[in-house]
């Protein structure tokens, strides 16, 4: 089956203790892309990438790490938390070439206290 | 950069009534695709309809049509015979095809709709 796998799917931590929420993919798509959503404003990219070792800053970069190492995986890391980034974030996979429908995560409901 | 307006936050309808939500964008680009997405209180995004920019024909996906006028950048959602599970957060989006733009894909706030029995 065709899915985008994002884990966990909630997480409370406290500011300042480094976290990751990862993703994988299994469609071969070149595209990944994190985003976080926030009531009144929709979806705002985080952080993308169109390839192995291509990432690179959307709209809400600061204080995200990202890495694509391999195809399949896009990680979002949060080095040192703060409650701002208390958010619903989403993984999203998409091909390049043909309809780029974006394949989305099971959200990661994401609490920093 | 591209702008995607969901101007309606909220919406209601009737069950088995017809209810339209509204989507505006900006771009200058002549090529790219448009997107319903659906969210539901379980956070799922689901693929509800897409249109390409260059097919003048409108997209219809079983009980949900859109109303895509181009030249007013216009992507209007129409959803026929509603029924409850249409309860959700419905997302516009847009998605660039153009590698200058790096595929961008940019999303609107969102229009909860509500489904009344």
């Amino acid at each position: 089956e065709a899915q985008v796998t994002q884990n966990p799917r909630y997480l409370i931590t406290v500011t300042g203790k480094k976290l990751t929420v990862t993703c994988s993919q299994n469609m071969n798509h070149e595209y990944m892309s994190w985003y976080r959503q926030d009531p009144g404003l929709g979806l705002r990219q985080i952080y993308y990438s169109m390839n192995v070792e291509v990432t690179d800053k959307g709209d809400v970069p600061e204080g995200y790490k990202v890495s694509r190492k391999e195809k399949r995986n896009f990680p979002l890391i949060l080095e040192s938390p703060s409650p701002n980034q208390t958010s619903l974030y989403f993984c999203a996979s998409s091909p390049l070439r043909g309809v780029p429908e974006a394949f989305f995560g099971q959200g990661t409901r994401l609490t920093v206290v | 950069a591209q702008t995607v307006t969901q101007s309606q936050p909220e919406m209601s309808v009737q069950e088995a009534e017809t209810v339209t939500l509204s989507c505006t964008y900006d771009t200058s680009e002549s090529d790219y695709y448009l997107f319903w997405y659906k969210q539901p209180p379980s956070r799922q995004m689901i693929l509800v309809i897409r249109q390409e920019a260059y097919k003048q024909q409108n997209a219809t996906e079983n009980r949900f049509s859109v109303n895509f006028q181009k030249a007013a950048k216009s992507f209007s959602l129409k959803i026929s015979d509603s029924q409850l599970g249409d309860a959700a957060m419905y997302f516009c989006a847009y998605r660039s095809l153009s590698a200058a733009n790096n595929n961008d894909m940019r999303f609107g706030a969102g229009t909860r709709l509500t489904v009344k029995p």
